[in-house]
């Protein structure tokens, strides 16, 4: 069982719906990433958590570190949302970093 | 302008001929690190560093060597490629280990192929 879960693995919204990609881990950690991937490949971090709640733009994300569980939100999705959102995790005192498989995003107009 | 630059973005090679990847970064950070990312298995750790002379095994560092002789460098080594390291790698640096508030900066990746 992979230390690192994603759901859903697809995703597939209309523009303007509101979105939510699931992370689940089962490792202690000191931070949660949250990383985008363009369909060219490039990787962009979007947030860096180790609490509650941080927003940028339509983006939001929350963990709960009791629950092990951290939610991206994308509201008002749009068609160049569409990309693969990858949850990342830095394990407890080390520093290695273990990855989800990803969600794969589409937003049709 | 802000980056991580990895040289070369396309190589394609023959097994067991030394190459190395390199990977440069003009922020000052003191955090590197190298992963791979391959269809079905997402994005592993190699190697990282958490600054000049620290480097500290990853999830798969099999097959690799890193060194960090300057803080800007980290350059990735496979001393013999084998086809099963054939791969998209990537190059990321923070200011700290952790990541600071803008995360983690991400070079725009290498596919290697080995024949």
């Amino acid at each position: 069982k992979n230390e690192v879960e994603q759901s859903p693995q697809n995703l597939t919204a209309q523009e303007g719906e509101f979105i939510t990609i699931n992370c689940s881990y089962s490792v202690g950690i000191s931070a949660l990433h949250w990383l985008q991937q363009h369909p060219g490949g490039g990787i962009v971090s979007l947030f860096m958590l180790s609490s509650g709640k941080k927003k940028h733009g339509r983006l939001i994300a929350t963990i709960n570190i009791q629950e092990k569980h951290s939610s991206l939100h994308i509201t008002a999705s749009h068609p160049r949302d569409s990309a693969v959102y990858i949850c990342a995790v830095r394990r407890g005192a080390v520093s290695d970093m273990r990855f989800g498989a990803g969600t794969r995003l589409t937003v049709k107009p | 302008e802000a980056q991580v630059t990895q040289n070369p973005r396309y190589l394609i090679t023959v097994t067991g001929k030394k190459l190395t990847v390199t990977c440069s970064q003009n922020m000052n950070h003191e955090y590197m690190s190298w992963y791979r990312q391959d269809p079905g298995l997402g994005l592993r750790q190699i190697y990282y560093s958490m600054n000049v002379e620290v480097t500290d095994k990853g999830d798969v560092p099999e097959g690799y060597k890193v060194s960090r002789k300057e803080k800007r460098n980290f350059p990735l080594i496979l001393e013999s490629p084998s086809p099963n390291q054939t791969s998209l790698y990537f190059c990321a640096s923070s200011l700290r280990a952790g990541g600071d508030i803008m995360g983690y900066t991400f070079g725009s990746g290498t596919r290697l192929t080995v024949v």
